[in-house]
């Protein structure tokens, strides 16, 4: 089992619909939990992080975490074709050394007009 | 304007050669990392440090070297015994206290050996 899976993709929303990404984590003790989105040959630009259980909100995007089920998520309102990219969810576990991130694979967004 | 850069944004080197990547950061951060990233994969963690003149190894170490003698900087050197050096390199730095700890990440540098 990964430590932190995300679906692939890619997840094709029409313009203005709401984006929903998933990422699943292995342990248990996480504490931090963070989105990057990347646009194709740039790098990772942090669009969400979310310490707490709940709903964490920031403009279009909305970050829900629940720690019981072990999954965080990414929500984007009203979704734009310069939303295009791929989503890295991160996490740092609780026995994570130097506050490392591990990162999943990406969830690639194709928003189309 | 406060944060992270890296030279250069192109690297092309001959196999056999040492290279070094160069990261520098104005945001007063404590802790630096540099993840490496393959096409259509995750990032991740080659070393990492997270005070000057100390760093660790993170998941891929083997082929690679670092330096850290000054806050600002954090070099990376890829040497000739990192079998696939090909690939896109990334620096980022964060806070270590106050319960915030998120990365934020340089330009990257794409390197391409032949």
């Amino acid at each position: 089992q990964k430590e932190v899976e995300q679906n692939s993709g890619p997840l094709s929303v029409p313009e203005g619909a709401i984006a929903s990404l998933n990422c699943t984590y292995s342990d248990r003790g996480s504490q931090s939990f963070f989105w990057y989105r990347q646009y194709s040959g740039k790098s990772p630009e942090l669009i969400m992080f979310i310490y707490s259980n709940g709903d964490k909100e920031d403009g279009r995007f909305t970050a829900q975490l629940n720690k019981a089920s072990q999954y965080v998520s990414l929500l984007i309102r009203d979704s734009q074709p310069s939303d295009s990219a791929t989503y890295l969810c991160a996490v740092i576990g609780i026995k994570a050394a130097g506050n490392k991130l591990t990162f999943g694979g990406g969830t690639r967004v194709l928003v189309k007009p | 304007d406060g944060g992270i850069t890296q030279s250069p944004k192109y690297l092309f080197r001959k196999e056999g050669q040492n290279v070094t990547l160069s990261c520098e950061q104005n945001l007063n951060h404590d802790a630096m990392y540099w993840y490496r990233q393959d096409p259509g994969q995750g990032l991740r963690l080659i070393y990492y440090s997270q005070i000057v003149n100390d760093f660790q190894k993170g998941d891929i170490a083997e082929g690679y070297s670092v330096s850290r003698e000054k806050k600002e900087s954090f070099p990376l050197t890829v040497t000739s015994a990192q079998k696939n050096p090909t690939a896109f390199y990334l620096c980022a730095s964060s806070q270590t206290s106050g319960g915030f700890y998120e990365q934020y990440f340089g330009p990257g540098t794409r390197l391409t050996v032949t």
